[in-house]
């Protein structure tokens, strides 16, 4: 199975910063993709983060306010810009291995409050 | 689209009973893979147990197994001589490709 880590774990942010998660795997992966889990809620995929090329945004979500980054084929941000309180959620990462199909791994999460 | 339909927002067991969440779909797709993730207060997504579209057999993982009903499109989780451990947040998820979705979750209480 492959290691994730989600940088950070959590923080605390003030309205109208900016703050930018990452995401870093030990093992090159095919396909990585950022999820935001509102309060209660149950996952909501914001994007593909697609290594070489620009990420693919799902409806609702904006390159704008969620800039993604994936330099290469194990590491990926995401940036919550121009944060206000309704953005107050956990946002996880999704990996896919290379080589294992329909298996996907999870970060940990980082819990974001916005004041 | 695909959807997923978990109905019961809450449940509840006793320590050491059975339990069995609920989770139905909808996909014109015939090649496709179910999920249930544990998702505790750490919010770090487990993997429960894990079901391909084209086996008959019910999957099963120790205390965890599956009613999948294909034709039906219903994938229940029962989860036998239940533990405190195993209070959390259930996800029932649905992947195709690279497209995966997620119900709404059904929290889990588990009474001593």
């Amino acid at each position: 199975s492959a290691v994730i880590s989600q940088k950070p774990s959590r923080d605390i942010c003030q309205r109208g910063t900016s703050l930018t998660i990452q995401c870093q795997v030990d093992s090159q992966v095919t396909m990585m993709f950022w999820y935001r889990q509102q309060p209660g809620q149950s996952l909501t995929l914001i994007a593909t983060a697609n290594q070489g090329s620009e990420a693919t945004y799902e409806s609702g979500f904006v390159i704008d306010k969620f800039p993604i980054s994936r330099p290469n084929l194990t590491f990926s941000t995401l940036t919550v810009s121009n944060m206000s309180p309704e953005d107050s959620s956990i946002y996880l990462c999704r990996v896919d291995p290379i080589g294992l199909a329909h298996t996907q791994y999870f970060g940990p999460g980082t819990r974001l409050t916005v004041l | 689209a695909q959807t997923v339909t978990q109905s019961q927002p809450e449940m509840s067991v006793q320590e050491a009973e059975t339990v069995t969440l609920s989770c139905t779909y909808d996909t014109s797709e015939s090649d496709y893979y179910l999920f249930w993730y544990k998702q505790p207060p750490s919010r770090q997504m487990i993997l429960v147990i894990r079901q391909e579209a084209y086996k008959q057999q019910n999957a099963t993982e120790n205390r965890f197994s599956v009613n999948f009903q294909k034709a039906a499109k219903s994938f229940s989780l029962k989860i036998s001589d239940s533990q405190l451990g195993d209070a959390a947040m259930y996800f029932c998820a649905y992947r195709s490709d690279n497209d995966m979705r997620f119900g709404a979750g059904t929290r889990l209480t588990v009474k001593p």
